[in-house]
């Protein structure tokens, strides 16, 4: 069965630092591959998404996400942090009509 | 184009009673999935419909049902409200393809006293 482990429930770092989120999944095929953030009282927003191809994929907001197969990895980072990037991020995998998400980790960002 | 619209945003219910919520998705989106969001259980699949069609369900009680209207629009209800199912309750629209990203809406927030 498919599943989603994001290990880190809570990160802070501070404004200007890099951000490194990870993520794990269990999949029997080619997972497809998402990341979403939600910030407090909204729905998810889409940052990425991976199907094939280029392991490294470009999202909004100047993020971007590595696919490690030999992994079963697919880690969210970013350079530089902005304050508005406090938030909380989920991982998910799979597809449409059986989309599985990680717990989340809520990332704090100090000035 | 206006993104995925949910309502009420708020609702407050009394155990035993039913609710409906109501989903419409982004134009030209056929696919609406719904999704139960709790702190302890984290975002669970609940159904996903497309064309009226519901194509997956779930592993939610038969309390929890939904429909899909011709204009694509979508209702999710709950019947004999339990406290534990008091959540955030989001739903998605997509274009219906197996690896189509999901479109949240901004969810209905559903307490049950």
């Amino acid at each position: 069965a498919q599943s989603v482990t994001q290990p880190d429930i809570h990160i802070t770092v501070s404004e200007g630092a890099s951000l490194e989120l990870r993520c794990n999944y269990s999949y029997g095929a080619t997972p497809y591959l998402f990341w979403y953030v939600q910030s407090p009282g909204q729905g998810l927003q889409l940052l990425l998404k991976y199907f094939s191809g280029d392991t490294l994929v470009q999202g909004i907001k100047g993020f971007e996400a590595e696919f490690k197969r030999s992994q079963s990895s697919f880690n969210l980072r970013k350079p530089s942090v902005h304050w508005s990037d406090a938030a909380e991020y989920f991982c998910a995998v799979g597809s449409i009509n059986d989309m599985r998400f990680g717990a989340g980790t809520r990332l704090t960002v100090k000035p | 184009k206006a993104g995925v619209t949910q309502t009420p945003r708020y609702l407050i219910k009394t155990r035993g009673q039913q609710v409906t919520l109501s989903c419409s998705p982004i134009s030209g989106h056929r696919s609406v999935s719904w999704y139960q969001q709790t702190p302890g259980q984290g975002l669970q699949f609940l159904f996903e419909y497309f064309s009226e069609t519901q194509r997956n369900k779930g592993n939610f009680p038969g309390r929890f049902s939904g429909r899909q209207f011709s204009n694509s629009r979508s209702e999710m209800n709950v019947s004999t409200l339990e406290l534990g199912d008091s959540a955030l309750y989001l739903c998605a629209s997509s274009l219906g393809l197996e690896n189509s990203p999901l479109h949240f809406g901004n969810g209905t927030r559903l307490t049950v006293t």
